[in-house]
Parts: structure tokens; sequence; C-alpha cells
């Protein structure tokens, strides 16, 4: 079993619907981390959360410490959302990342 | 501009043959990290380096080397010794506060693609 599973592997979503992408993880952590990777490969860090809930813009990322889970949502989607999402979580102190696969989101217009 | 930059973008190797993957950034960032990625599957460590002149082994070090001579600059050779080599290639920077990463995200660069030719 992955340290990581993020649920769903694949989601198709129209325009202007909301999304969930969820994220469990089975060790301790530090911080629970949301990326996203553009088709061309780059990555960007969406949230590091420790506890609670984050939000910027359109995403909102929270995180349960004790059911060791962490869902990211997408209000009102839009085809410019469409990426991959990368669940990891800080582990060692924060030293090392274990990412879990992604999920890949395509949204229709 | 701060950031992180991976040369060549696309790289082919032919067989028997070391390559070098450059990785630099501009960020003062203590500690670096070589990740590879394949299709279906979380990244994977490879190397990272937490202070110049150190450096420790991830999870799938065979057949890899680096080196970190500058704070700046943490290049990954992929060797003859890894027999699957393809695969996308990213690399990793982060701040450190104290003594831990812990608060601090991971900046990337945009990835190098190796394959073999």
């Amino acid at each position: 079993k992955n340290e990581v599973e993020q649920s769903p592997q694949n989601l198709t979503a129209q325009e202007g619907e909301f999304i969930t992408i969820n994220c469990s993880y089975s060790v301790g952590i530090s911080a629970l981390h949301w990326l996203q990777q553009h088709p061309g490969g780059g990555i960007v860090s969406l949230f590091m959360l420790s506890s609670g809930k984050k939000k910027h813009g359109r995403l909102i990322a929270t995180i349960n410490i004790q059911e060791k889970h962490s869902s990211l949502h997408i209000t009102a989607s839009h085809p410019r959302d469409s990426a991959v999402y990368i669940c990891a979580v800080g582990v060692e102190y924060g030293n090392k990342l274990v990412f879990g696969a992604g999920t890949i989101l395509r949204v229709k217009s | 501009d701060g950031g992180i930059t991976q040369s060549p973008k696309y790289l082919f190797r032919k067989e028997g043959q070391n390559v070098t993957l450059s990785c630099e950034q501009n960020l003062n960032h203590d500690a670096m990290y070589w990740y590879r990625q394949d299709p279906g599957q979380g990244l994977r460590l490879i190397y990272y380096s937490q202070i110049v002149n150190d450096f420790q082994k991830g999870d799938i070090a065979e057949g890899y080397s680096v080196s970190r001579e500058k704070k700046e600059s943490f290049p990954l050779t992929v060797t003859s010794a890894q027999k699957n080599p393809t695969a996308f290639y990213l690399c990793a920077s982060q701040a450190r506060t104290g003594t831990l990463y812990s608060n601090q995200p991971q900046h990337f660069g945009d990835g190098t693609r190796l394959s073999i030719l």
C-alpha cells in the first residue's frame, strides 16, 4: 500500500462544477502539500498546511490530522484548471516529501 | 526574477553514455532535490542535498550521481549503470528555518525529459 493515496486518478468535469480531490496518508507528517503540474511538466506549489483550512482564490484545501485525510476543492471550475494535482506529505521533520500518484483533471467548456 | 532553471528541456542518451542534467537556483535556498517521475507514479526522490559539499541518497539513487560544489547548483548525472533512464526529471529547492524544513514549500523547476536513442 502506498503511503500517500489520491482519488480519483482521473476526473473530467464541466466548466463551473465544484471539484473535490482527496488525499489519504498513512505516515506521521510535518505538513501536507498540494501541487499543480501543468501539461508542460512544471510544478507549482498551491498549498502547504498542517491543520485546518486554507483558501486561495477558487481553491480551498482542508486537512484532518486525526483521520489522516486532506481534500482539495476547486469552486466554479474553468478549463484553465486542467492539470495534474499532486498531494505530498512532509516526513522526517519536513526534510523529505512523499508524493501521491496525482489526479488528472480535465475541465471541459 | 528568482527561480529554478533546469536544462536542457529534452535530452537523449545513447547506450553506455553518461549524461548530466543541470539545475540552478537563485533563491538562496539551502536544500536541493532531484526527483524522477514515471507515468502513473508519484515523484520519487533520487538524491538530496541540505548543504554545500554534502548530499544523501534518496529512494532510487542507484545509477545516478550528484555533486553540490556551489549553493546554487546541483547537477545530476545519469550513468550507464541506470538501465531504465527514460523518465521526466524534476529538480526542487527549499529554504530552511533553523534546522527544519517543515514550514517551507519546495520550489520546482520545469523538468528535463530524458529518452534513450
